[in-house]
């Protein structure tokens, strides 16, 4: 079954630090990819996704995701993070019509 | 747009009791899923509707838990009887087609708390 795995548990950092959010899944076939964020007190919501194309894929709120399909990637980046970011973050995979899998999330705490 | 609605938000119930939570998706999307959230984790998938048909149930624990969305809107998912580890969040979910190919959108989440 496939899986996905994410480096951090917990990351801190100061605003105008550049973020990078690792995320490696164990899957063979074709994927689609996610980033979901949940922020304090909302519900989880849609960050970017790439299905096919430019492996470079850039979301909501400058936030920009890399496909490297040799080391089974999609690491999330910010090249400066805001108070505004703190927040929860999932990588996700599918692998078709079905079977989501989501990671176990990487909590983000900017501080001011 | 009104957003996936979910109740009850809490839940408190003891061991070996029943529960059962209930989701309105959005308007018009086909796809409803189920996911469970325990503390420090992912959510995970349990089931997954098309319409009034079940697309994956593989990690639905069946002798305890059921759902069901009968006229392809509302769902309602069951747990009985409730143990410990059942103390979770339980998200839903809508899309508007099936899940590798849209966005999903969350509701708020049921947290529910077994003693």
């Amino acid at each position: 079954a496939q899986s996905v795995s994410q480096h951090n548990h917990h990351v801190i950092l100061s605003e105008a630090a550049s973020l990078e959010l690792g995320c490696n899944y164990s899957y063979g076939g074709t994927v689609n990819l996610f980033w979901y964020v949940q922020y304090p007190g909302q519900h989880l919501q849609l960050l970017l996704k790439y299905f096919s194309g430019d492996p470079l894929v850039k979301g909501i709120k400058g936030f920009e995701a890399e496909f490297i399909k040799s080391k089974f990637s999609f690491n999330l980046r910010k090249p400066s993070v805001q108070w505004s970011d703190t927040a929860e973050y999932f990588c996700a995979v599918n692998a078709g019509w079905s079977d989501m899998r989501f990671g176990a999330g990487t909590r983000l705490t900017v501080k001011p | 747009e009104a957003g996936v609605a979910q109740s009850p938000r809490y839940k408190i119930i003891e061991k070996r009791q029943s529960v059962a939570f209930w989701c309105n998706p959005i308007s018009g999307h086909a796809t409803l899923y189920w996911y469970q959230q325990i503390l420090g984790q992912g959510p995970k998938l349990l089931i997954q509707f098309q319409n009034n048909g079940v697309v994956d149930d593989s990690q639905l624990p069946k002798d305890r838990f059921s759902a069901e969305r009968l006229k392809g809107v509302d769902s309602t998912l069951k747990i009985q009887p409730a143990k410990l580890e059942d103390s979770a969040v339980y998200l839903c979910a809508s899309s508007p087609g099936l899940a590798g190919l849209h966005e999903q959108f969350f509701g708020p989440g049921t947290r529910l708390t077994v003693l």
